[in-house]
């Protein structure tokens, strides 16, 4: 069955640290692997997503993600947090059997202070 | 901003009403896939439609069902409102349903209120 792991509800950093949002994955087959990001009362936002290639996978305002086959997870990243980061991030895969579908983790809060 | 407008933005019923919501997909986009997210979750895939057949399903009773209309844009049915059904329903299109591969945009999404 397929499925994604945030482990940590919350992260919190000062602002021009780096940053670290969790996610490890199981799916049969090759993963498809995404992030997304959600502002108060706003919809999912399209962050980045690993298909093939390159392990290190760059996306929208900075965001980075790496891809570890053999840790099966999909780390999100960024060299310096802004406060305008502060926003519920989540991770999500697509694979197996329905290809059309996500599945989501359960979300990581992350509070960058100033 | 993804192009993906849903309608209307909030709604409030009574248990065992009926509900219909919309959704107009990202010009060029022939799936769309509807997803609910309860209160401190992540979102659950309810169904997808591809070109206005039904192109799989999740975990969801049959008193959720849905339209995909020949300009992409779609609908989401529920039935039989239960208290558990409030939540944020969002939409997301996609340009195909196939490889797996493809981005799905999502809309700001229609918070329901049962009561």
């Amino acid at each position: 069955a397929q499925s994604v792991a945030q482990p940590e509800d919350q992260v919190n950093v000062a602002e021009g640290n780096p940053l670290t949002v969790k996610c490890t994955y199981s799916v049969s087959g090759n993963p498809y692997l995404f992030w997304y990001v959600q502002y108060p009362n706003r919809g999912l936002q399209f962050l980045l997503k690993y298909i093939t290639g390159d392990n290190l996978v760059k996306g929208s305002y900075g965001f980075e993600a790496e891809f570890n086959k053999s840790q099966t997870s999909f780390h999100l990243k960024k060299p310096s947090a802004l406060v305008s980061d502060s926003a519920l991030y989540f991770c999500a895969v697509r694979g197996g059997p329905t290809l059309g579908r996500l599945y989501f983790g359960r979300g990581t809060q992350l509070t960058v202070w100033p | 901003e993804t192009g993906v407008t849903q309608s209307p933005t909030h709604l409030i019923k009574t248990r065992g009403q009926q509900v219909t919501l919309r959704c107009s997909s990202q010009s060029g986009h022939n799936t769309v896939s509807w997803y609910q997210q309860a209160l401190g979750q992540g979102p659950q895939f309810i169904f997808q439609y591809y070109r206005e057949e039904e192109n799989g399903r999740g975990n969801f009773p049959p008193r959720f069902s849905g339209l995909q209309f020949p300009n992409y844009s779609s609908e989401l049915n529920v039935n039989a409102l239960e208290l558990d059904d409030s939540a944020l329903y969002l939409c997301a299109s996609s340009p195909t349903s196939g490889g797996g591969h493809e981005t799905q945009y999502f809309g700001p999404g229609t918070r329901l209120l049962v009561l």
